[in-house]
């Protein structure tokens, strides 16, 4: 079994959607980072966060610490959504070392 | 703007073949560390480097080597590429204790 499990794993989704992905982990973490990567392989970080949920733009994150669990809302979803997110978390206190869930595939439809 | 900059997008090699991965940042971060993404398996660390000229192994450094000569160069050596090392190979850095990390583009090597 994974450390970080996500769902779902494959999300097709019409434009304007609300959508919810997933993140569990089963390990002590110092932080939980959600991560975006488009077609062509560039990662980019969304969110980092230990508590809480943060919010930028029409993109949420929320944890629960004590469930170990995570999720990554995405409201008034766009075709320039479309792109995977990988949950990953920091297992040391210094934040440096990631392990990471295998990533959702989304698609928007418009 | 904060840049992480893999030398090359597209890489073919030939089984056998040495190749060199570079990697750049322009951040002054200490931390850097190379993965590889393949379906399925998602990201796997393959080495990282807290300092010029330390490395640490991660979770599959079999078949890899790297070097840091200067903080902001990492660089990720298969020493004789052999077909199951094709995969999207990425390069992260990151500044102590900040815990974010900044990636690079990706390299996608195919070994035929």
């Amino acid at each position: 079994k994974n450390e970080v499990e996500q769902s779902p794993q494959n999300l097709t989704a019409q434009e304007g959607e609300f959508i919810t992905i997933n993140c569990s982990y089963s390990v002590g973490i110092s932080a939980l980072h959600w991560l975006q990567q488009h077609p062509g392989g560039g990662i980019v970080s969304l969110f980092m966060l230990s508590s809480g949920k943060k919010k930028h733009g029409r993109l949420i994150a929320t944890i629960n610490i004590q469930e170990k669990h995570s999720s990554l809302h995405i409201t008034a979803s766009h075709p320039r959504d479309s792109a995977v997110y990988i949950c990953a978390v920091s297992i040391d206190n210094a934040g440096n070392m990631l392990t990471f869930g295998e990533g959702t595939r989304l698609m928007v439809k418009p | 703007d904060v840049k992480v900059t893999q030398s090359s997008r597209y890489l073919v090699k030939r089984t056998g073949e040495k190749v060199f991965l570079e990697c750049v940042q322009d951040m002054d971060h200490e931390n850097m560390f190379w993965y590889r993404q393949d379906p399925g398996l998602g990201l796997r660390l393959i080495y990282f480097s807290y300092d010029v000229k330390m490395k640490e192994k991660g979770d599959i450094p079999e078949g890899y080597s790297v070097s840091r000569e200067k903080k902001e160069r990492f660089s990720l050596i298969l020493e004789s590429a052999s077909t199951n090392q094709t995969s999207m190979y990425l390069c992260a850095s990151s500044s102590e204790g900040t815990f974010k990390a900044f990636f690079g583009q990706g390299t996608r090597l195919t070994v035929v």
